[in-house]
């Protein structure tokens, strides 16, 4: 197992297009987490999944944002019409049920989003 | 509301010697738990520490250590023996439980450099 992995690891876009994103997480964590960081600030929760249910979402999580994790595997991150705004490092982190482990996320290196 | 306050934006130290990151936070949860996280120029978020709010020992993990002060609300990363492979954002976060997820979060963040 090689940990959590994003892809891609840097997109370039221009304003106004769609993005999508991809994570796998690690494969036996059933909790799945997006996060979002701009420069200079530390991470801010996003969402999260348990297995395919999409259980909280913030209200950073405008209508253009969407995720999905259809099999309870990996998970997709779609951001349409994209805005310099939405420029940052898009991070994902797994996680074990704190019943069976501890609470420690494992992050993946993340996708770095520019909109031109 | 939840916060966690990181109030040092950079720290210089010698390599070898010994460095405290401050850390405070603000929670109204009576169970809580608190990470530190390691973040390389790479961008990857490592896991440190974690200490959970009825534990009481402070925790330890090979060189580094938190200093657990539950009625002053703090909750500062002590790293021992610094190394020059130590440089890089150090973040603070805490954890609260929102249907059985773990969401974290996040302070702002330390950057620490090593002078060799």
């Amino acid at each position: 197992d090689t940990g959590v992995s994003q892809n891609p690891r840097h997109k370039i876009t221009k304003r106004g297009q769609n993005v999508t994103f991809r994570c796998d997480p690690i494969s036996e964590h059933n909790r799945l987490y997006w996060y979002r960081q701009t420069l200079g600030q530390g991470p801010e929760f996003l969402t999260y999944f348990q297995n395919e249910a999409q259980l909280e979402k913030s209200r950073l999580l405008s209508d253009r944002f969407s995720a999905e994790r259809p099999k309870g595997s990996f998970s997709t991150l779609e951001i349409q019409r994209t805005e310099q705004g939405d420029s940052a490092m898009y991070l994902c982190a797994s996680s074990l049920s704190p019943a069976v482990s501890s609470y420690e996320q494992y992050f993946g290196p993340g996708t770095r989003l520019t909109v031109t | 509301a939840q916060k966690i306050t990181q109030t040092q934006p950079g720290m210089f130290v010698q390599e070898k010697e010994a460095v405290t990151l401050d850390c405070t936070y603000d929670t109204s949860d009576q169970s809580y738990g608190l990470f530190w996280y390691k973040q390389p120029s790479s961008g990857e978020m490592i896991f440190l520490i974690y200490q959970g709010s009825y534990d009481e020992q402070n925790a330890t993990e090979g060189r580094y250590s938190l200093n657990f002060q539950k009625a002053r609300k703090s909750a500062n990363l002590v790293i021992s023996a610094s190394q020059l492979g130590d440089s890089a954002m150090y973040f603070c976060a805490m954890r609260r439980l929102i249907q059985g997820a773990q969401k974290l979060v996040f302070g702002q963040g330390t950057r620490l450099t090593i002078n060799p």
